[in-house]
């Protein structure tokens, strides 16, 4: 079991809006920021947002993040093909000395 | 562009240690967190730790007891070191560049390990 809890999966069609949500606790999300990775099928995660909402240069804006206490969502606009993907949030945990914890991950399908 | 390379042995035998290289590229290894995530097949990824530039290091508490870091920027090169193995360290290893020790902004290809005898 993961600390930071997503959906197993998530779908929709082109053009739709679509959000995965990610949820933790007063140690990780609640007192630290939350980061989104995208994982493409076959290669190596990258960051997709970070800090809760900054998006890294040449991430569309179609892709957003926002918290609220301690849970976090990723929401993508205008869903394309090339959004399928597996994505995980991840933050920072203060207990045990500190580390970092990620969500299970999500499996979005575009239908 | 900076660009990481993991390498090592494919395939290690349960009880013995893991050992993988991961080989910067293109920039200076200062002022980063040097990071090691894995991803079991199909599963999800799990952060293993990190080690400073300078050193020093932060491991995942559920690893701690078999995990150890090592850093040489002359060489450009930081390694992870796992030990002992079972069949459930058997993952894809990718190592990281962390600009904060919870961000990983730049990322290895990753490198397939399996645990079998």
């Amino acid at each position: 079991q993961s600390v930071l809890t997503q959906p197993p999966s998530a779908s929709g069609t082109p053009g739709q809006r679509v959000t995965i949500s990610c949820s933790g606790s007063s140690s990780n999300i609640g007192s630290n920021t939350v980061n989104w990775y995208q994982q493409l099928p076959g290669t190596a995660p990258k960051v997709l947002i970070y800090g809760n909402n900054q998006r890294p240069s040449g991430v569309p804006d179609r892709f957003s993040g926002s918290k609220s206490g301690t849970s976090a969502s990723l929401a993508i606009s205008g869903l394309q093909s090339e959004d399928e993907a597996d994505y995980y949030c991840a933050a920072w945990d203060d207990s045990l000395n500190g580390h970092v914890v990620f969500g299970g991950g999500t499996k979005l399908t575009v239908l | 562009q900076m660009q990481l390379q993991e390498s090592g042995p494919g395939l290690v035998k349960p009880s013995e240690t893991l050992s993988l290289t991961c080989t910067v590229s293109g920039g200076s290894m200062s002022s980063y967190y040097w990071t090691w995530i894995r991803q079991p097949p199909g599963k999800g990824l799990e952060w293993i730790g990190y080690i400073y530039y300078t050193g020093s290091t932060q491991y995942n508490p559920s690893l701690t007891s078999r995990v150890s870091m090592s850093v040489d920027t002359s060489s450009r090169q930081f390694s992870l070191n796992l030990s002992p193995v079972t069949a459930a360290d058997t993952a894809v290893y990718y190592c990281a560049r962390g600009s904060r020790p919870f961000l990983m902004d730049v990322w290895g290809q990753g490198t397939a390990v399996t645990v079998s005898s």
